[in-house]
């Protein structure tokens, strides 16, 4: 099974502090994703990577920074947390073959509270 | 810039067919439709996704209009268990913006005994 495991399910962090949520993918995918969900907002893009190195900002980059050093790891980086930045994180990864019928695989979110 | 929309909420009866609309009317040619459920507290899970032809699996089936800009999910006898946010989601091509995802608001589908 295809397994997207996001390192922590729930943080606490102080304003100001550098906040990074991992997300290790076993399945060898290109493409990998940042979301954040909020109440009646849905799901917005943060950052996406659709291979080593290479990273596109998507809806709502501000604020964020990513990192994709290895295939298998999507870091988000939190510079500097602000309490607006309270929500729940969700990585996703997906096959690239240049179509766009893969399936994606979510892991299961990290809530973030910054206090 | 292509986004899909879906009611907020529907209701439904145990063992009854649901059938969940989304309107995408700015799909591209090559954009998949993809419908994704997630239930409280989890990442959202595959529920089926399609091009152009109308879809079946396990699950559900996928209604796809013959001019691409709308689609619909059908349930085919609900359970309680299929309570859940169901989202309609475009996935574009690699090639038209990176292969991102295009997510709806979601239809809360609460299920009734």
């Amino acid at each position: 099974d295809v397994k997207v495991t996001q390192s922590s399910r729930y943080l606490v962090k102080r304003t100001g502090e550098k906040v990074f949520l991992e997300c290790v993918q076993d399945m060898d995918h290109e493409n990998m994703f940042w979301y954040r969900q909020d109440p009646g907002l849905g799901l917005r893009l943060i950052y996406f990577s659709y291979d080593v190195k290479m990273k596109e900002k998507g809806d709502i980059p501000e604020g964020y920074s990513v990192s994709r050093e290895k295939k298998e790891r999507f870091s988000l980086i939190l510079e500097s947390a602000s309490t607006n930045q309270t929500s729940m994180y969700l990585c996703a990864s997906s096959l690239q073959d240049g179509r766009s019928g893969n399936t994606i695989y979510f892991g299961e979110g990290s809530w973030l509270t910054v206090v | 810039d292509a986004k899909t929309t879906q009611p907020n909420s529907m209701e439904s009866n145990e063992e009854e067919p649901v059938h969940l609309p989304c309107n995408h009317s700015t799909i591209s040619g090559t954009d998949y439709i993809h419908w994704y459920r997630q239930l409280p507290s989890q990442g959202p899970e595959y529920v089926i996704h399609g091009l152009t032809s109308n879809v079946n699996n396990r699950m559900a089936s996928l209604a796809i209009a013959e001019d691409r800009k709308s689609s619909t999910l059908i349930l085919h006898r609900a359970t309680l268990r299929d309570a859940a946010v169901y989202y309609c989601i475009l996935r574009r091509s690699r090639y038209n913006q990176g292969g991102k995802l295009i997510f709806g608001q979601g239809t809360e589908l609460s299920v009734k005994p």
